[in-house]
């Protein structure tokens, strides 16, 4: 079983759609990355969180310490917020500094 | 600043070659790492670095060297390319891990024949 599970693998919406994408994890974490990587392109860091919720813009993550579960949230989807949401934990396991990343959910934003 | 930059964006290598991959970043970060992306995976990391002069292994170092010799520089070597090692790769720093986001490269696409 990976330490880090994304589901949907992938996801289609209309434009305007109210979006979730959920991450669930099995290690001890200090922190959980979500990231965002257009097609063809480079990866971008959206939000970096240990605790409660974060907000920019119309994107949302939470996450549940106790449940070991994330979830990133888009209000108002837009084709642009087409993309591919890659969620990654800190993990300090065997003494190793490294982050463990998610398969990525793959999101597709009609007009 | 000009953030992570990784140079080449492309690169066709013939089994047996070596190469450099270069990764500089200008934000003073501690932390550098590689990863390989490769389809239906999630990134995978090659190798990592705390400061100048420290590297470790991450899960797939096998036919790849680092060195990190400055604070800014983290080249990635391939001894002698194999088909396996065909993948986009990204360089990435982070001030210090587990307590600042990560900044990315905008990636290689490595293709071995």
């Amino acid at each position: 079983k990976n330490e880090v599970e994304q589901s949907p693998q992938n996801l289609t919406a209309q434009e305007g759609e109210f979006i979730t994408i959920n991450c669930s994890y099995s290690v001890g974490i200090s922190a959980l990355h979500w990231l965002q990587q257009h097609p063809g392109g480079g990866i971008v860091s959206l939000f970096m969180l240990s605790s409660g919720k974060k907000k920019h813009g119309r994107l949302i993550a939470t996450i549940n310490i106790q449940e070991k579960h994330s979830s990133l949230h888009i209000t108002a989807s837009h084709p642009r917020d087409s993309a591919v949401y890659i969620c990654a934990v800190d993990s300090s396991q065997g003494g190793s500094e490294k982050l463990v990343f998610g398969k990525g959910t793959k999101l597709t934003v009609n007009p | 600043n000009a953030g992570v930059t990784q140079t080449p964006k492309f690169q066709v290598l013939k089994t047996g070659q070596s190469m450099t991959l270069q990764c500089a970043q200008d934000m003073n970060h501690e932390y550098m790492s590689w990863y390989r992306q490769d389809p239906g995976m999630g990134l995978r990391l090659i190798h990592y670095s705390v400061g100048a002069g420290i590297t470790d292994q991450g899960e797939v170092p096998n036919g790849y060297n680092v060195s990190r010799s400055t604070t800014e520089d983290f080249p990635l070597r391939l001894l002698s390319a194999a088909p396996s090692q065909t993948s986009v790769y990204f360089c990435a720093s982070s001030y210090r891990i587990f307590v600042s986001p990560l900044h990315f490269g905008n990636g290689t696409r490595l293709t071995v024949t």
